[in-house]
């Protein structure tokens, strides 16, 4: 049974704070990773990917990956208000052709 | 340009109804899904096309029927519905089909089944 832990949350942070997120899988074959995010009623929107142990930056956002303990995790610099969403970790294993493995998603708060 | 297009936005059917959901991309993905989500919940997968042909069915009951009549389209014909398939039905497509390929949504169909 491949799995994708996220704790469910709330995470409340305050506006101008690091917010950090966490994901842990159970599959040691997972070689892709995804962070999505997913306003109230709206569609999840795909705002990071990485397939390489270590960290890859893109803006305020940062990926980190560790294979050898089988987390990921993504940190949100400067958070906003308008960052508050759930964000949905997902994970692809590179054993054929597989689906992603969805988490269950971490609401995140930020207060102003 | 990362877009995949649903319509409709909002549906409303009875249980007698059929209709189709519709999902198209112009992005040359190869691998169209269909996703169901329901409210505090994550994505939850039916179905995967790679190529046009169907690879995944996810035990969907057969009053979901997918179709995909070319690379840039999707279709999801609905039919003898029940009140708990009410759901944001969500169209995705990736280049390939397999790891290290990203995944994008579409907005979504929001379903209501009365």
């Amino acid at each position: 049974q491949k799995e994708v832990e996220q704790n469910s949350g709330p995470l409340s942070v305050p506006e101008g704070a690091i917010a950090s997120l966490n994901c842990t899988y159970s599959d040691r074959g997972s070689q892709s990773f995804f962070w999505y995010r997913q306003y109230s009623g709206k569609s999840p929107e795909l705002i990071m990917f990485i397939y390489s142990n270590g960290d890859k930056e893109d803006g305020r956002f940062t990926a980190q990956l560790n294979k050898a303990s089988q987390y990921v995790s993504l940190l949100i610099r400067d958070s906003q208000p308008s960052d508050s969403a759930t964000y949905l970790c997902a994970v692809n294993i590179n054993a054929g052709n597989t689906p992603l493995v969805f988490g269950k998603g971490t609401r995140l708060s930020v207060i102003a | 340009d990362t877009e995949v297009t649903q319509t409709p936005k909002h549906l409303v059917m009875g249980m007698t109804n059929k209709k189709s959901l519709k999902c198209e991309q112009h992005m040359g993905h190869r691998a169209m899904y269909w996703y169901k989500q329901k409210a505090k919940k994550p994505p939850e997968l039916m179905f995967v096309y790679s190529y046009e042909k169907l690879s995944i069915n996810e035990s969907v009951p057969s009053r979901f029927s997918p179709e995909c009549p070319n690379s840039s389209l999707l279709n999801l014909h609905l039919h003898a519905l029940q009140p708990e398939d009410s759901a944001l039905y969500l169209c995705a497509s990736s280049q390939g089909w397999g790891a290290n390929t990203e995944a994008f949504f579409g907005q979504g169909t929001r379903l209501t089944v009365v």
